[in-house]
């Protein structure tokens, strides 16, 4: 069966550092996601991605965060200078298209540990 | 302002009874909801997708309703087992948005 990876499983980062953080959705699909879940907390949305560009983006999503789908199947998040509060899971996710109503597959998560 | 909330407490159930689950938005305007299962540690696999014009979906001991006029969503898990245990998540896909908003999940354990 098909399925959203995501790599590192876990990174640990010192404050301040850049972080990538990497993801291959399924391969036919066009809609592509990141989410942030801090520890006990509620799934976020972070950035929706289609067609090469952002699609849309929360508050959350400020300018320390970017991400780019550089060779047609890995698409990535970079968090440019990590915070504390930036430590979290974060999940990735896909959808063949939005139109009618479809599932978000999601990957198993990068487990973020600022320090 | 806009919110997505399901019981806060955790529901504690005996094997073999119906576990009902809820999940009321505000501001919102779904034009499809969905429910999700999360495991510790591991990401939302997806259950279920009713749409704004049905009343009810099911599958095997799932059952979904969706009122537009209440705003709200209940799933039922019946005969429900100790590895129904998990937290299940609602989330809402609006018409003009490609996006999945989550609401804050309910943590379920069945006990023997």
């Amino acid at each position: 069966e098909p399925e959203v990876t995501q790599t590192p499983s876990h990174q640990v980062t010192q404050m301040g550092q850049e972080v990538i953080l990497r993801c291959v959705p399924i391969s036919n699909h066009l809609y592509f996601y990141w989410y942030r879940q801090i520890l006990g907390q509620k799934v976020e949305f972070l950035v929706s991605f289609y067609n090469n560009e952002i699609s849309e983006k929360s508050e959350i999503f400020d300018d320390q965060f970017s991400v780019e789908r550089p060779d047609g199947s890995n698409f990535t998040l970079k968090i440019r200078s990590t915070k504390l509060e930036d430590s979290a899971m974060y999940f990735c996710a896909s959808r063949s298209y939005t139109g009618g109503g479809t599932e978000a597959f999601f990957g198993q998560g990068t487990r973020l540990t600022v320090v | 302002s806009q919110k997505i909330e399901q019981n806060s407490e955790a529901l504690n159930i005996q094997e073999g009874k119906t576990a009902t689950l809820t999940c009321n938005y505000t501001n919102y305007s779904p034009a499809y909801l969905q429910w999700y299962r999360q495991d510790p540690g591991r990401g939302p696999v997806f259950l279920l997708l009713i749409r704004e014009n049905e009343k009810e979906k099911r599958k095997e001991r799932l059952k979904v309703t969706f009122d537009t006029t209440l705003k709200q969503s209940l799933f039922h898990i019946t005969a429900s087992q100790p590895a129904d245990s998990a937290t299940y998540l609602c989330a809402l896909d609006e018409d003009n948005t490609d996006k999945l908003i989550f609401g804050t999940g309910t943590r379920l354990q069945v006990f023997p």
